[in-house]
């Protein structure tokens, strides 16, 4: 099975440009999450999706933050402007929540580590 | 979310067992308690979770108290691989919410 799929894995940018991550989740999964990572941090949820819709995004700096998941398959998270602070690993993760099933295992990709200049 | 306290780092042997604290004291009686690990460069990975009673898994044991105030992940046999951070983490199933709110783990070393 194919995991989640993430790119590109390094980006260096100049604060005030504007970038975007791209994410396939795995086959099937409903759920899609976008988390930041700071260095020395644990990630922190940005914006989750179930299929198109976003079920919370109350993290998401939305003057400069958006996401979307078209179609309900692969996202694309944006940064415009970029910042100093903007500089982190952006983690994507899916799940898969069966029927009447409790608990769920969220599935990560590698990451993007960008580096605003 | 209630909030879970965990040593910043510790340090193992090779091929010993390892057993790493969490102590979840406000945790209330539909919070899960999770237990994800990151290995260096790479996405966190799903390691084990349990309500009340202990658990086992191909990775991992989870041995929960039985007030449910602390919970104690162990790895039966350390090898290099398992050199990661490991997060315990509580999500509240109450109302469906599947959000993971991240610490800052305990990083582990093994020593060869």
């Amino acid at each position: 099975e194919a995991g989640v799929a993430q790119s590109p894995r390094y980006k260096i940018i100049e604060k005030r440009q504007s970038v975007a991550f791209w994410c396939n989740p795995i086959s099937g999964h409903a759920t899609l999450y976008w988390y930041q990572q700071i260095l020395g941090q644990g990630p922190k949820l940005l914006i989750q999706f179930q299929n198109n819709g976003v079920v919370d995004d109350s993290q998401l700096p939305k003057d400069r933050f958006s996401a979307e998941r078209l179609k309900g398959v692969d996202s694309t998270l944006k940064i415009q402007p970029a910042k100093l602070e903007d500089s982190a690993v952006y983690l994507c993760a899916s799940s898969f929540i069966l029927a009447g099933e409790m608990v769920d295992e969220q599935f990560f990709g590698p990451g993007t580590r960008l580096t605003v200049l | 979310d209630a909030k879970t306290t965990q040593p910043n780092s510790m340090e193992s042997n090779e091929e010993e067992p390892v057993h790493l604290p969490c102590n979840h004291s406000t945790i209330s009686g539909t919070d899960y308690i999770h237990w994800y690990r990151q290995l260096p460069s790479q996405g966190p990975e799903y390691v084990i979770h349990g309500l009340t009673s202990n658990v086992n898994n191909r990775m991992a044991s989870l041995a929960i108290a039985e007030d449910r105030k602390s919970s104690t992940l162990i790895l039966h046999r350390a090898t290099l691989r398992d050199a990661a951070v490991y997060y315990c983490i509580l999500r509240d199933m109450s109302f469906g919410n599947e959000k993971l709110t991240f610490g800052t783990g305990t990083r582990l070393t093994i020593i060869p």
